[in-house]
């Protein structure tokens, strides 16, 4: 089984200020990494993922996240945030293996920008 | 393409009636997966198809929740008798396992948002 943790339920960023949410998982088997964004009554969407190859990974919207196997992490990174960018952020693993592409979600990260 | 299409987008009912909720993929996706979202317990993924074929319901909380696909082209979640508790917004998304460039890549809906009063 997997389990992801998103360490921070919440975070409050100025407008242009860098932003990083933290992202840890658990598993037995090697997975594939991805991170959702859900803006305010919508259904989620993929920012970005991870693979294979070059660990760090760039998504839409300027994000990225870097993948490290040893701390077992996938944090996403913004260097400056836009008041569009509030919203709420998911990280979620799938097993490689696995047939389908069953994601186990963390908790979210809310994400909110002030001017 | 018009997206993972969602019905009804809002409702309201009392507990002990039924409830059905109602999901249309997109075209030649060949999984499709029921989530609820709620603020205590996040998304939680209920069931999953593939193929039209059920391949995982362990996350269906009680025997009062069922989820059907006909076909490649719908699929419905039902709630009979509702409870208070289950007042959560349901997601239903679809995805392609044909191209390994498209793995996890889930197109979700906007959600049907439920009140069981």
């Amino acid at each position: 089984a997997q389990s992801v943790t998103q360490l921070d339920s919440q975070v409050p960023v100025f407008e242009e200020a860098p932003v990083e949410l933290r992202c840890n998982y658990s598993s037995s088997v090697s997975v594939y990494l991805f991170w959702y964004v859900q803006y305010p009554n919508q259904g989620l969407q993929l920012l970005l993922k991870y693979l294979s190859g070059s660990t760090l990974v760039k998504g839409i919207n300027g994000f990225e996240a870097e993948f490290n196997k040893s701390q077992t992490s996938f944090h996403l990174r913004k260097p400056s945030v836009h008041i569009s960018d509030t919203a709420e952020y998911f990280c979620a693993v799938s097993p490689t293996k696995a047939a389908g592409n069953k994601l186990t979600f963390g908790g979210g990260t809310r994400v909110l920008v002030k001017p | 393409d018009a997206g993972v299409i969602q019905s009804p987008r809002h409702e309201v009912t009392e507990m002990g009636q039924e409830v059905t909720l109602r999901c249309k993929p997109i075209s030649g996706h060949d999984y499709l997966f029921w989530y609820r979202q709620t603020m205590m317990r996040g998304l939680e993924l209920l069931i999953y198809f593939n193929n039209n074929v059920p391949i995982d319901d362990s996350g269906m909380p009680e025997d009062r929740f069922s989820a059907k696909m006909p076909n490649a082209s719908f699929s419905t979640l039902k709630i009979q008798p509702s409870e208070p508790r289950d007042s959560a917004v349901y997601f239903c998304a679809s995805s392609s396992h044909r191209e390994f460039s498209l793995i996890g890549e889930l197109f979700f809906g906007e959600g049907s948002r439920l009140t069981v009063l």
